[in-house]
């Protein structure tokens, strides 16, 4: 599976978007992008996943750049719960191991 | 919604004890995973499972075995636990091709 970049922290106003951006320049054709976060002592949670097209659920969007090589989630309107550490994961579709690859994330503090 | 289960938040155990820590999930997943979470380190896959009775060795297998009797349950258990297994522990369940959905974590402190 593709290694993911992500900067380390970042910021968000309550309110605000939150805009979570994820490099994976090695991503190959059969790979799909995943985000999870995880809020401090609880388990990863599953936000969102896409191919190519562009992605949107209750919780989140995603935007996958036409070359596929970075991609975007944004939480439309971020609230003090959605402080957390975000996790960009790039996985073949059928990898049935599970070896999800989590790198180090973003921890996003959300900021009243 | 899935729902993944873990029978305990917080384990102490003593060294050289046997640690069964459970998970059972509601959604008639036929994958189910234990990883385990160290700071710096991310998470680990220890071992998984895809049916009944089967199981597939992780990445770190070595002092865990597991044990999968039925489709919605699945146990990791420590044979003899070591102060070097004092860790956050997470079960994780999918049906392929699926993302995966974790349990809430035990957290597991071998003295």
């Amino acid at each position: 599976d593709a290694k993911t970049t992500q900067p380390p922290s970042m910021d968000c106003a309550e309110g605000r978007a939150a805009n979570l951006p994820c490099n994976h320049s090695t991503i190959s054709g059969n790979e799909y992008v995943y985000w999870y976060r995880q809020i401090h002592s609880q388990g990863p949670q599953y936000i969102i996943h896409g191919l190519k097209n562009n992605e949107t659920n209750e919780m989140a969007s995603l935007i996958i750049t036409e070359d596929r090589k970075s991609s975007t989630l944004i939480l439309p309107h971020a609230t003090l719960r959605d402080t957390a550490v975000y996790y960009c994961i790039v996985r073949g579709i059928y990898n049935q191991g599970g070896k999800l690859i989590f790198g180090q994330g973003t921890e996003l503090s959300v900021k009243p | 919604d899935v729902k993944v289960t873990q029978s305990s938040r917080y384990l102490v155990k003593r060294t050289g004890e046997k640690v069964f820590l459970e998970c059972v999930q509601d959604m008639d997943h036929e994958n189910m995973f234990w990883y385990r979470q160290d700071p710096g380190l991310g998470l680990r896959l220890i071992y998984f499972s895809y049916d009944v009775k089967m199981k597939e060795k992780g990445d770190i297998p070595e002092g865990y075995s597991v044990s999968r009797e039925k489709k919605e349950r699945f146990s990791l258990i420590l044979e003899s636990a070591s102060t070097n297994q004092t860790s956050m522990y997470l079960c994780a369940s999918s049906t392929r091709p699926s993302p995966l959905h974790f349990g809430n974590g035990t957290r597991l402190t071998v003295t």
